[in-house]
């Protein structure tokens, strides 16, 4: 079974673009979550999709939203970017029984200049 | 305001004994936790988990204990290799799907 992708793996940009960034699930995966990881915050929840509804959000900026298509896929978009933007932006899918395990991507750095 | 939390960002273990990372949380609400492996310039690796209804699990060289009363963790390694050199996250489940990490601890096993 193929893992989780996430395309592409890096990205530089500048202050003010805005970017979007794509995840395929481990086939089957219903439910997608996106973390950032920087030095100083750690990793830290995004949002979560299942079924292509936002299920649960975590504490960032509107700027930062997501969408789920029907095939499990995801993309996350941050539009406006701000250098403080500049992470690993790591996506996780899971079969969503509740506790099970999440697989992550490699994840995507993101650099902005 | 730090839910999970890492006091070590660093651990150096001699092959062959035992690691030993640590936790702490303080929402008394969390009910399952679970510990990943991160390796450079790849995503977490999930290695181990615990539901609050126990206090210990094991997979392998690898156990969990978990302490309610003191909102405290810990991931034992026995015996340490050498691939075992890599970043441990702690993580707490808040709802369905919403993992909250540690900042985790960098683990170098030297031989």
């Amino acid at each position: 079974k193929a893992g989780v992708t996430q395309t592409p793996r890096y990205l530089i940009k500048t202050r003010g673009q805005q970017v979007t960034l794509s995840c395929s699930p481990i086939s089957g995966h219903r439910s997608v979550s996106w973390y950032q990881q920087t030095p100083g915050q750690g990793l830290q929840f995004l949002f979560e999709y299942f079924s292509e509804t936002q299920r649960n959000k975590g504490n960032f900026p509107g700027r930062f939203s997501g969408r789920q298509f029907s095939n499990s896929r995801s993309e996350m978009n941050v539009s406006t970017l701000e250098l403080g933007d500049s992470a690993l932006y790591l996506c996780a899918s899971s079969s969503d029984a509740t506790y099970n395990e999440q697989f992550f991507g490699p994840g995507t750095r993101l650099t902005v200049l | 305001d730090q839910q999970v939390k890492q006091n070590s960002p660093s651990l150096s273990v001699q092959e062959g004994r035992i690691s030993i990372l640590n936790c702490d949380y303080t929402n008394s609400m969390f009910d399952y936790f679970l510990w990943y492996k991160k390796y450079p310039a790849e995503g977490p690796t999930f290695l181990i988990s615990i539901s609050s209804i126990k206090d210990k699990n094991e997979d392998g060289r690898f156990t969990v204990f978990l302490n309610k009363s003191a909102k405290h963790l810990s991931l034992h390694i026995v015996p340490s290799q050498p691939g075992d050199s890599a970043v441990y996250f702690c993580a707490a489940l808040q709802g369905a799907q919403k993992l909250v990490f540690g900042q985790g601890t960098r683990l170098t096993i030297n031989p």
